[in-house]
């Protein structure tokens, strides 16, 4: 089977840092992604990992070790805008003419206070 | 404007009606996707397109029924629901071999479904 783990919820103030860790099991392994959802809107992409190491985007990163089955999304100098539900999702081959799908954990909502 | 437009964005019907989701990609991808989301739940994959194919039905119950007419067009019909079908429906598009490279996939806005 498959399965991937990020927490629930987190709280971090306004300006600082806070990472959001996603473990997951799965065959067919391609990479890691993650995405940001506002309450009431589209899932959108940040960043894709495929392999090892950090990805920087501005003020979020991403990282991926393959050989731990770990991933974690970095958000720097927190805003508050940055309040939102956060999901990795595991990028996957399966049957099918070369065809690929996301699998996504159940979100972490981060709330960015003052 | 995401590029992926979903009508209507909220839809109340009975468990007898029928009625279907309409799902529209201005962005000249080739794969198609709905997935289902729920309170408290991970997003669901429940169909894939790929070329105007079904190449993915994950054990979706056949009271939902997708249409692929083109690579811009994906419908989903929808007849005799239950209430705990109730939830935000969201339409996706990607390349089908983009997806493996950038793991990108691009959403609608949703339609919230509620079946009474």
């Amino acid at each position: 089977g498959q399965s991937l783990e990020q927490p629930s919820e987190v709280t971090a103030v306004e300006g600082a840092i806070v990472q959001i860790n996603c473990t997951y099991q799965t065959s067919g392994f391609y990479g890691l992604s993650w995405y940001q959802q506002h309450d009431g809107g589209a899932p959108t992409f940040l960043s894709y990992n495929a392999l090892d190491g950090l990805e920087e985007t501005g003020r979020f990163s991403s990282f991926l070790s393959r050989s731990d089955s770990y991933g974690y999304l970095l958000l720097q100098e927190l805003q508050m805008k940055d309040s939102a539900s956060y999901f990795c999702a595991v990028n996957q081959a399966y049957s099918g003419a070369g065809s690929y799908q996301l699998t996504f954990g159940k979100g972490t909502k981060l709330s960015v206070i003052p | 404007e995401t590029g992926v437009t979903q009508t209507p964005r909220h839809l109340v019907m009975g468990m007898t009606n029928k009625k279907s989701l309409k799902c529209e990609q201005h962005l000249g991808h080739n794969a198609m996707y709905w997935y289902k989301q729920s309170a408290k739940k991970p997003l669901e994959l429940m169909f894939v397109y790929s070329l105007e194919e079904r190449v993915e039905n994950n054990s979706v119950p056949s009271r939902f029924s997708p249409e692929c007419p083109n690579s811009s067009h994906l419908f989903l019909h929808l007849h005799t629901l239950q209430p705990e079908d109730s939830a935000l429906y969201l339409c996706a598009s990607s390349l089908s071999s983009g997806t493996r490279d950038t793991g990108e996939l691009f959403f609608g806005e949703g339609s919230r479904l509620t079946v009474l």
